[in-house]
């Protein structure tokens, strides 16, 4: 069974700096069905990433997503006041298991 | 425009059981996989099951197999997860979600609350 490691736990960054957010499998995952969300206080999750690196639909171009294998990293370019949620990676596996990672809290 | 609505959620006792539901509209409902997808207060999230296309391809989480079962109804375009022997530790919000090509969950529901305590 994979397990998805979120890092750091807790981000703490301005409006209009950077944010690198990192996901990592304990064995290499199918870039194909790695995808990020994205979670603000009592709201369902919203689908920012797919596929590692392709955009969901209507999410803005300072969201993107990269890597492969064992390392997955989502990049927001330059943080919004809309932005500070709590994001999570999922990986869709074999026999169509789903895994989460324990999620980043991305704060001002 | 597309909607995943869930209700049935509740307080319980443990051991007890409950039926969640999805409706879902504005899509074809019938040609996706479908999800259930929880989330404890204050905690991250657990994919608990999914089903495919004509009751295909039925999956649950080790933590709730021979507890939970899925299902669907694609002549009314709903889900839903029989809950049976509860525990408190099935406590969450359940999300509803539709599954896309990639694996990704790219609808969700906005969540119905079940709370199993005595």
């Amino acid at each position: 069974e994979i397990v998805l490691t979120q890092s750091p736990g807790t981000l703490s960054l301005s409006p209009g700096e950077r944010a690198t957010l990192s996901c990592r499998a304990s064995q290499s995952v199918n870039s194909n069905y790695l995808a990020w969300y994205q979670q603000k206080p009592g709201q369902a999750p919203r689908l920012l990433i797919y596929g590692a690196s392709s955009r969901a639909t209507s999410i803005a171009d300072r969201f993107s997503g990269s890597g492969s294998g064992t390392d997955f990293t989502l990049t927001i370019s330059r943080l919004e006041p809309e932005d500070f949620a709590v994001y999570y990676c999922q990986e869709h596996g074999s026999s169509a298991r789903n895994t989460f990672g324990q999620g980043t809290k991305l704060e001002i | 425009e597309m909607q995943l609505v869930e209700s049935g959620g509740g307080l319980v006792t443990p051991g007890g059981s409950l039926r969640l539901s999805c409706a879902a509209s504005g899509f074809p409902f019938s040609t996706y996989t479908m999800n259930w997808v929880r989330q404890p207060p204050g905690k991250g999230l657990e994919w608990v099951s999914s089903i495919g296309p004509s009751n295909t391809d039925i999956f649950h989480a080790d933590s709730v197999k021979g507890r939970f079962t899925i299902s669907r109804d694609d002549a009314k375009s709903s889900l839903y997860l029989q809950m049976n022997s509860l525990r408190a530790e099935d406590t969450a919000v359940y999300y509803c979600a539709r599954q896309g090509g990639a694996g990704q969950f790219d609808y969700w529901g906005q969540g119905t609350l079940v709370t199993v305590s005595s």
